[in-house]
């Protein structure tokens, strides 16, 4: 069964610091697509990043950014220069056919 | 555009009672797509279409059912209501790329059945 995996149910980072967010899944794809969704306490899904697994130049959005090791099946998420706004549950998730599986989330506090 | 809309935003049942669950996108998205969110939990696929007429199940279809008859509306049916139905509910849609383009997100039903 294809699975995402987050390791982190929570993590804390100070404000305006960098903090990295895990992810392994297990597919036996070439190709597939990964995503970070944000959920903030509105409950809205934002979509943060995507990276696209035949690429090898891992995705950058702004503050966000990926480390996407293809062999090692892990795609973790780093928020740099961290803002109280970031404070947020945040889902990994692969494609599989027309559907994308979700891990269970890692909650981020950002202290002031 | 609106986006993503869903209604109603909060709704409590008793066992045994039915409801639909509205969603509907003005972004013209083939894809549409219905998730559920049980607390501390990540999403689960419950039904999914890629176009109007064709639906198709996710990972825990039991307990509701779906139909599709146009690109903009994809409603969602809870027969008979029981307990472990109690969830925030999520529709979703994306474009003709479906899962590798981005999925639009409503803002959720928060469901209590009691």
């Amino acid at each position: 069964a294809q699975t995402v995996t987050q390791s982190q149910p929570e993590m804390s980072v100070q404000e305006a610091e960098t903090v990295t967010l895990s992810c392994t899944y297990d597919t036996s794809e070439s190709d597939y697509y990964l995503f970070w969704y944000k959920q903030p306490p509105s409950r809205q899904m934002i979509l943060v990043i995507r990276q696209e697994a035949y690429k090898q130049q891992n995705a950058t959005e702004n503050r966000f950014s990926v480390n996407f090791q293809k062999a090692a099946k892990s795609f973790s998420l780093k928020i740099s220069d961290s803002q109280l706004g970031d404070a947020a549950m945040y889902f990994c998730a692969q494609n599989r056919d027309d559907k994308i599986i979700f891990g269970k989330g890692t909650r981020l506090h950002i202290l002031p | 555009n609106a986006g993503v809309t869903q209604t109603p935003k909060f709704r409590i049942l008793k066992i045994g009672q039915s409801m639909t669950l509205q969603c509907a996108q003005d972004m013209n998205h083939n894809y549409m797509y219905w998730y559920r969110q049980d607390p501390g939990m990540g999403l689960k696929l419950i039904y999914y279409s890629v176009g109007a007429g064709i639906t198709d199940k996710g990972e825990v279809p039991n307990g509701y059912n779906v139909s599709r008859s146009t690109t903009e509306d994809f409603p969602l049916r809870l027969e008979l209501a029981a307990p472990s139905q109690t969830s925030v509910y999520f529709c979703a849609s994306s474009y003709v790329g479906g899962v590798s383009d981005t999925q639009y997100f409503g803002p959720g039903t928060r469901l209590t059945v009691l």
